[in-house]
């Protein structure tokens, strides 16, 4: 079975400070993992994915995210946090080894950039 | 690219009813996903074509769910005597083939029963 956990409902940052939205997950092989966004009333926008290689992988916006094969963790990062970052980020897995295509997500975490 | 398209965007009705829901993929994509989210939840898997074959059925999908793909284009969700519990938003999301390309989202059809 394959899980993911956002530990953080909510998560709030000023205007221009580094952000970051934690997720760890849990496969039985070795993992796919997506980030993506969604915005009131709307579907969800993909940001980024890890498949494999280089552990710091580059998306859309200027956001980037660090694979942790360790620590079994996918943070989602950004160096300077804008108004317009504002929304629901969500972390999703697939197991590698698996015949599935699903994605699991985790629960969402709202992040809220103050002016 | 017109991305994925999902009609209607709202859907009010009463229980026992049935409803239906289209999706239409961007053109190109022959893999087709339905998503269900409910407030404050990440979307959860229902099923997954490959062209028209459905190839992935989650057990969420119960006896009242069916989906098609008929020409492995549009797809189409009917839930038959809907139930409170079925109220969601219905996502539908496309990709095409290749090792793990980004599944791409519509904006959903929202589900309301009275």
């Amino acid at each position: 079975a394959q899980s993911v956990a956002q530990p953080e409902d909510q998560v709030n940052v000023a205007e221009g400070n580094p952000l970051t939205v934690k997720c760890t997950y849990s496969v039985s092989g070795n993992p796919y993992l997506f980030w993506y966004v969604q915005y009131p009333n709307r579907g969800l926008q993909f940001l980024l994915k890890y498949i494999t290689g280089d552990n710091l992988v580059k998306g859309s916006y200027g956001f980037e995210a660090e694979f942790n094969k360790s620590q079994t963790s996918f943070h989602l990062k950004k160096p300077s946090a804008l108004v317009s970052d504002s929304a629901l980020y969500f972390c999703a897995v697939r197991d590698i080894s698996g015949s599935a295509r699903q994605l699991t997500f985790g629960s969402g975490t709202q992040l809220t950039v103050l002016p | 690219d017109t991305g994925v398209s999902q009609n209607p965007r709202h859907k009010i009705t009463k229980r026992g009813q049935n409803v239906t829901f289209r999706c239409d993929p961007i053109s190109e994509h022959n893999r087709l996903y339905w998503y269900r989210q409910t407030l404050g939840q990440g979307p959860e898997f229902l099923t997954y074509f490959q062209n028209e074959a459905q190839l992935e059925k989650s057990r969420l999908l119960s006896d009242r769910f069916s989906a098609e793909r008929p020409k492995g284009s549009f797809s189409t969700l009917e839930i038959q005597r809907t139930e409170q519990g079925d109220s969601a938003m219905y996502l539908c999301a496309s990709s095409s083939t290749g090792t793990n390309q980004p599944q791409h989202f519509g904006d959903g059809t929202r589900l309301s029963i009275l």
